[in-house]
């Protein structure tokens, strides 16, 4: 139940297009929903985050579509661009626990110019 | 400092050997977390501290990793007796409080051989 599952695994994407990356989870209990951006040699960075009271958030080119009977999140970059060539990863937390971060595994990205 | 800071970047060890990696948070930040990151794996929790007690401990793999806080500032994550697969990224986050967001210093690549 602590599992969160994040594909695809790898996304190729043209400048200019949009790139999804899909997570899922189990547990009910997870009421904070972060996505982070990682560059090689760097710590994670937080992109934007998302409550289960809200169905999307919007900050800039990223969205969160958050789908809490489907138990459901997905990241979306419109006009993808060079630059936005990271890994990132979706992490879920309980607010009534140790505020631990579980992560899925991760989504290299890499966006074509 | 202006970030998390950890020490040493990079450190290479022989299996058997006791190695120590230091995290110095955010001036303020009560809340610290150690993960580990695997290659081409998500993050795993380790442990949280929360000033210097460490209420959740449950992601240290066995009694060869233990971890201190002290002065409610740095921390000591200490691996005894490494073996090969303790070979990962050891990450350090830290934040204002519990149920802010965590900000990642730039990890220790610990390689046994």
């Amino acid at each position: 139940q602590q599992q969160v599952k994040q594909s695809p695994q790898s996304l190729i994407v043209q400048k200019g297009g949009i790139s999804i990356i899909n997570c899922a989870y189990e547990n009910t209990a997870f009421d904070y929903f972060p996505w982070y951006q990682q560059f090689p040699g760097k710590g994670p960075a937080l992109l934007i985050a998302i409550r289960p009271d809200v169905s999307e958030k919007k900050e800039g080119r990223f969205t969160i579509s958050f789908n809490k009977s489907a138990k459901q999140f997905s990241l979306h970059i419109m006009d993808s661009q060079p630059g936005d060539s990271a890994t990132y990863f979706c992490a879920a937390r309980r607010e009534d626990s140790s505020y631990k971060l579980i992560f899925g595994s991760g989504t290299r990205l890499l966006v074509r110019p | 400092g202006a970030g998390v800071s950890q020490s040493p970047s990079n450190k290479v060890t022989e299996k058997g050997k006791d190695v120590e990696l230091r995290c110095d948070p955010i001036s303020g930040h009560t809340a610290l977390y150690w993960y580990r990151q695997s290659l081409g794996q998500g993050l795993e929790f380790l442990i949280y501290f929360q000033g210097n007690s460490a209420p959740d401990k449950s992601g240290l793999p066995s009694d060869r990793f233990s971890a201190e806080r002290t002065g409610g500032s740095v921390s000591t994550l200490t691996i005894q007796r490494t073996q090969q697969e303790d070979s990962a990224v050891y990450l350090c986050a830290s934040s204002r409080a519990a149920n802010t967001e965590a900000f990642f210093g730039q990890g220790t690549r610990l390689t046994v051989v």
